[in-house]
This record gives structure tokens, sequence and C-alpha cells, in this order.
């Protein structure tokens, strides 16, 4: 089974600092790791996904993440937060290989402070 | 269509009442996620399918739900006699394959508020 443990439901930041939430993923096989965002009432969005090419990935909104086998970590950051960034932040997993549906965390919640 | 599309938005349902929710995937997509949210949560799978395929309904919480998707494109969720641990939104999906690299595209979601 997969899993992931996103730490700290709710993270706050001054507007213009860096961003860093966290995910660690358990796996028994190769996985493929993402990140999706949710505004108030709205869907979830890609941010940025890992499967297994390079193991820094930039995505959407000047966002990055990067797989760390060694700490079983996948933690998303960006340089500088913008007011526009605070939303709901999910963390997800699935195997490299098959038709396993993703499997999300529990989420962290930005908050960004002007 | 441009994306993937959820109706109603919201929904209302007395207890006991049956509900519909309906997901719209985008033209093409092969494989189909019904996801539940509920208040302050992450997503939890239900169901997959893949065309009209049912391939994974491990995530259903009782015989009370049932999801179908007969030609392949429009899918329909259907729960009966809700009760008020129904309550959440309800998340459709859609991707273009079968394999792990594709992530997925959601709808808006159907709120559902059993009342």
């Amino acid at each position: 089974a997969q899993s992931v443990t996103q730490l700290g439901s709710h993270v706050s930041v001054s507007e213009g600092a860096l961003v860093l939430l966290r995910c660690n993923y358990s796996s028994s096989v190769p996985p493929y790791l993402f990140w999706y965002v949710q505004y108030p009432n709205q869907g979830l969005q890609l941010l940025l996904k890992y499967t297994s090419a390079a193991t820094l990935v930039k995505g959407i909104n000047g966002f990055e993440a990067e797989f760390k086998k060694s700490e079983t970590s996948f933690h998303l950051t960006k340089p500088s937060a913008h007011m526009s960034d605070a939303a709901e932040y999910f963390c997800a997993v699935r195997p490299a290989s098959g038709n396993t549906p993703l499997v999300f965390g529990k989420g962290t919640r930005l908050s960004v402070i002007a | 269509g441009a994306g993937v599309s959820q109706s109603p938005r919201y929904k209302v349902a007395k207890r006991g009442q049956d509900v519909a929710l309906r997901c719209d995937p985008i033209s093409g997509h092969v494989s189909l996620f019904w996801y539940q949210q509920a208040l302050g949560q992450g997503p939890e799978f239900l169901t997959y399918f893949q065309n009209e395929a049912q391939l994974d309904k491990s995530g259903l919480p009782s015989d009370r739900f049932f999801a179908e998707r007969p030609e392949g494109s429009v899918s329909t969720l259907k729960i009966q006699r809700t009760q008020q641990e129904d309550s959440a939104v309800y998340l459709c999906a859609s991707s273009r394959g079968t394999g792990g690299g594709g992530g997925y595209t959601f709808g808006s979601g159907t709120r559902l508020t059993v009342v």
C-alpha cells in the first residue's frame, strides 16, 4: 500500500518569504508523486509531478519540488510567496506502473500574510 | 469539452433521499475517477473506470453507493438513502491514458449536504 504524510495541516508565511510544504511518502514500489493545489470551492489543479526523470521538478506558478529517495520526501517549495498562493495543497502518490489510483495526503493550508 | 464538468455544483438532500451526481470528463479521456472529500480532509478514492469498465470500486463506502459509465464517457455517481455522513464534496477526475505518469484533471466538484 502507498501513502503520503503531509507535515503541518496549516502553514503561515509572510508575503515574499520562502514557502516550504512537506510531504513524505511510503511506497514498496517506485512511486510517481504529485502536488495539487485547491482554491476555495474549486477542484484540484496539478502543480507538478515526479515521474522518475529529473529529481528536481519545476511546476506552475514558480513552485518546484525535489524527489529525495533517501529521505522518502517530496517537499514543495517556492522562493517568494505571493498573496495569490494562499490555498490548500495536496501531495499524492501512485505506483509507477499499473492503474492504481492516486492516494492523497490530508492537505496543508497555506496562508500568506501581507 | 475543455475541462471536466460536474453537475450539480451544490445539492441539498433530505436524509433518506436518493441523489445522482453527474460527471462529464474531457473528451477522449479513457480513465475516470470519483473521489470523496470531507470537510478539511484530502480526497478519498471511491471508484475508477477505464472506458465503460469499472475496474476498481474498492473505495465505495457502502452498497448505497453506485457508479456507472455506460458509454465510456459521462459517468453518474448515485447514492441511495442518503445519510448525514455522506455530506462531502464529490470530485470527478479524468486522464488521457491508463498509465501512471499522467496527472488527473479534476472537475470543480459537487458539494452534497444531507440534512
